[in-house]
């Protein structure tokens, strides 16, 4: 059974910087387009960045140069750097696996909560 | 900047059926875009639905379906029921690496 689960979350200040983990069980993280995807207290999901089987990565634009999406195969985990942080990346952050070619987000862990605040 | 459009709100009775839409600020929906939708309930993280418009996840009832209306892609429900009451949420993977997501639409059952 695919099973996906955050950790790393947490209260950072802002300009400050922290790294969510994914640890993926009953798949092979490196065979699947991954993602990380946010809801902001009260909103609706975003889409963060995403990384491909073949090592592309690509991010939203308020993301871009602060964020880096990146996964350790011999530790089967992803992971998101989140650098600069603000008070508008507060949200819960989960990951998600792609399904294959159906750009379908196909698996869903439990979420990691971020909070930006001095 | 691409906007995903969708009613922020709807009610529908015990029983009845719905339509919620997904469109986009600029253009129409296509197959191509291959338009998915989630299921959130409070505190839980979003459940799959539908995705490339019109397949059923595993375990989802045929009661929930997946078409393209007119410019947008739509999720009909038909016999709703109290437990459909929650949020729902597409999203369009825009061919380049991205996707984006719809604002969200708040289901009410009564």
């Amino acid at each position: 059974e695919e099973q996906l689960l955050e950790s790393g979350g947490g209260l950072v200040q802002p300009g400050g910087s922290l790294r969510l983990s994914c640890a993926a069980s009953g798949f092979t993280l490196s065979n699947y387009a991954m993602s990380w995807v946010r809801q902001a207290p009260g909103m609706g999901l975003e889409w963060v960045a995403s990384i491909f089987s073949g090592g592309n990565t690509f991010y939203l634009d308020s993301g871009r140069g602060r964020f880096a999406i990146s996964r350790d195969n011999s530790q089967n985990t992803l992971y998101l750097q989140m650098n600069s942080l603000r008070a508008e990346d507060t949200a819960v952050y989960y990951c998600a696996q792609i399904g294959s070619g159906t750009f379908k987000f196909d698996y869903w862990g439990q979420g990691a909560l971020v909070t930006v605040s001095s | 900047q691409t906007v995903v459009t969708q009613e922020p709100s709807f009610s529908v009775s015990p029983g009845g059926t719905v339509t919620i839409t997904c469109g986009l600020s600029s253009g129409s929906v296509t197959t191509t875009y291959y338009p998915s939708w989630y299921q959130q309930t409070p505190g839980q993280a979003p459940r799959t639905l539908i995705y490339s418009t019109i397949i059923r996840s595993s375990g989802v009832p045929d009661r929930f379906s997946g078409s393209i209306l007119g410019n947008k892609a739509a999720l009909t429900i038909t016999g709703a029921q109290a437990d459909d009451e929650c949020d729902y949420y597409c999203v369009l993977y825009m061919g380049t690496g991205t996707w984006v997501f719809g604002g969200g639409t708040k289901l009410t059952v009564l």
